[in-house]
């Protein structure tokens, strides 16, 4: 059984189209994440939810907006979409805790065109 | 200053040597410690969290952590060609939010 799932895997669009990323972990986790990975591998923190309140909303442009409509699900939604925000986005999930580990989606390889 | 450095590499080690990984952060609050390994096209996974000074063993792994040097690291012994990939480096402070480093490229020549 997959942990966390994502979907689309791949996702190809214009620039300034809405888009779309879902999220599901069925890991009983309260916390789940959304990173953004550019093409030098860095992996970096946009959003954060516990327990589906918001925790941590980095410096990301008000075009993306998270969505939590339970635990087990985080979806990001993105308007206007920019040459620039092709990357792979990876959804994340863990439990409270020193030791918590963070298990990770396949990633969805958005590219915009 | 970024808030968690790793050399970006890539390391080149012979099979059956000691790859060694290292990351300094600027967090002095920082509590815990992760490795991740991030295969090419694919997701990280967990290899060792460490919170404790000192060092940690798993197997071939072994992290070393040293909060006064604000540095931790990851021994690879007996190096193998699967061992190739990119290794993350992230470090969580008191609340919720984790740092990941840039990761470093390590390469196992058969």
């Amino acid at each position: 059984d997959t942990a966390v799932s994502q979907t689309p895997k791949y996702l190809v669009t214009q620039m300034g189209n809405d888009k779309s990323i879902k999220c599901e972990q069925n890991l009983g986790h309260d916390t789940m994440y959304w990173y953004k990975q550019d093409s030098k591998k860095f992996l970096k923190i946009m959003f954060s939810y516990n327990n589906k309140e918001l925790i941590i909303n980095e410096t990301v442009p008000n075009r993306f907006s998270p969505k939590s409509p339970d635990k087990a699900h985080l979806n990001l939604h993105i308007n206007s979409l920019e040459l620039g925000d092709s990357a792979v986005y990876f959804c994340a999930s863990s439990r409270p805790g020193l030791d918590n580990e963070q298990f990770f989606g396949p990633g969805t390889r958005l590219t915009v065109l | 200053q970024k808030e968690v450095e790793q050399n970006s590499g890539p390391l080149s080690v012979p099979e059956g040597a000691i790859a060694s990984l290292n990351c300094t952060y600027s967090d002095r609050g920082s509590q815990s410690f992760f490795w991740y390994r991030q295969y090419s096209g694919k997701s990280p996974e967990l290899i060792m969290f460490i919170y404790s000074n000192g060092d940690k063993e798993d197997g071939r792994f072994t992290a070393q952590l040293n909060k006064a040097s604000q540095y931790v690291s990851l021994l690879i012994r007996d190096s193998q060609p699967s061992d190739s990939a990119t290794y993350l480096c992230a470090v969580r402070g008191g609340g919720f939010k984790t740092i990941f480093g840039a990761g470093t490229r390590l390469f196992v020549k058969a």
